[in-house]
């Protein structure tokens, strides 16, 4: 495996079960973020870990739960979500958080559907 | 806070028509500038990148952007289109040396771009 990996790729939960979404770089890196992309919305930030630690959490909800047991693994715990979030969760990595000096690569997304 | 702005939702061009997609920044200090794209059901790929010197930078694929100091823009920019460049398009925006932003990046709206045989 290449770059930065996401599974799965489409993911479709009631809005009272518990999923997670898991992120995996290849690439060395030392910072690791979650985004959302829903439709006709700008790419939103929600987490950010450099060297493990939560260093961003962009005012998201406590159904969404991030975890990062080392530097190449992103979760994103899921539980009793809305049908808003139905989006496009994406991972990135780069090689430090700090300012935006490193380029972020992205892994492919999971689409998620909250039925 | 830094903002981005891409004017331009949706266009449309020819093969082999010159492309020119708008992004306009707000930022206090100097900022870092990405162009990204996005091919339907995948992530982000990064085209190109300006952090200081040259304000012409080459990307891959054959994009390139310049960066405006005093119009705050930095338009994606290629000669030649190609089928295979429709996709959506992303401008965004990092602090630069000195900000304490911790690699936020803030993301324009995109734009679609649709490429006619």
């Amino acid at each position: 495996e290449t770059g930065v990996t996401q599974t799965p790729r489409h993911l479709v939960m009631g809005m009272t079960n518990k999923k997670s979404l898991k992120c995996e770089q290849h690439l060395g890196h030392n910072a690791m973020y979650w985004y959302k992309q829903s439709a006709k919305k700008p790419l939103e930030l929600m987490f950010v870990y450099n060297f493990k630690e939560q260093t961003e959490n962009n005012s998201v909800p406590s159904r969404f739960s991030p975890e990062c047991p080392n530097s190449s693994h992103l979760f994103l715990h899921l539980h009793t979500l809305q049908p808003e979030d139905s989006a496009l969760y994406l991972c990135a990595s780069s090689q430090d958080s700090q300012g935006a000096r490193y380029e972020q690569y992205f892994g492919p997304g999971t689409r998620l559907t909250v039925t | 806070a830094q903002s981005v702005t891409q004017p331009d939702i949706h266009i449309t061009v020819s093969e082999g028509a010159s492309l020119e997609l708008r992004c306009n920044y707000s930022y206090g200090a100097t900022p870092y500038l990405f162009w990204y794209v996005q091919s339907p059901g995948q992530g982000l790929q990064l085209l190109l990148k300006y952090f200081s010197g040259d304000t012409l930078v080459q990307g891959i694929k054959g994009f390139e952007a310049e960066f405006k100091r005093s119009q705050s823009s930095f338009n994606l920019r290629k000669p030649s289109v190609h089928w295979s460049d429709a996709a959506e398009y992303f401008c965004a925006v990092g602090a630069g040396a000195g900000g304490t932003s911790y690699g936020k990046l803030t993301f324009g709206q995109g734009t679609i771009l649709t490429v006619h045989p």
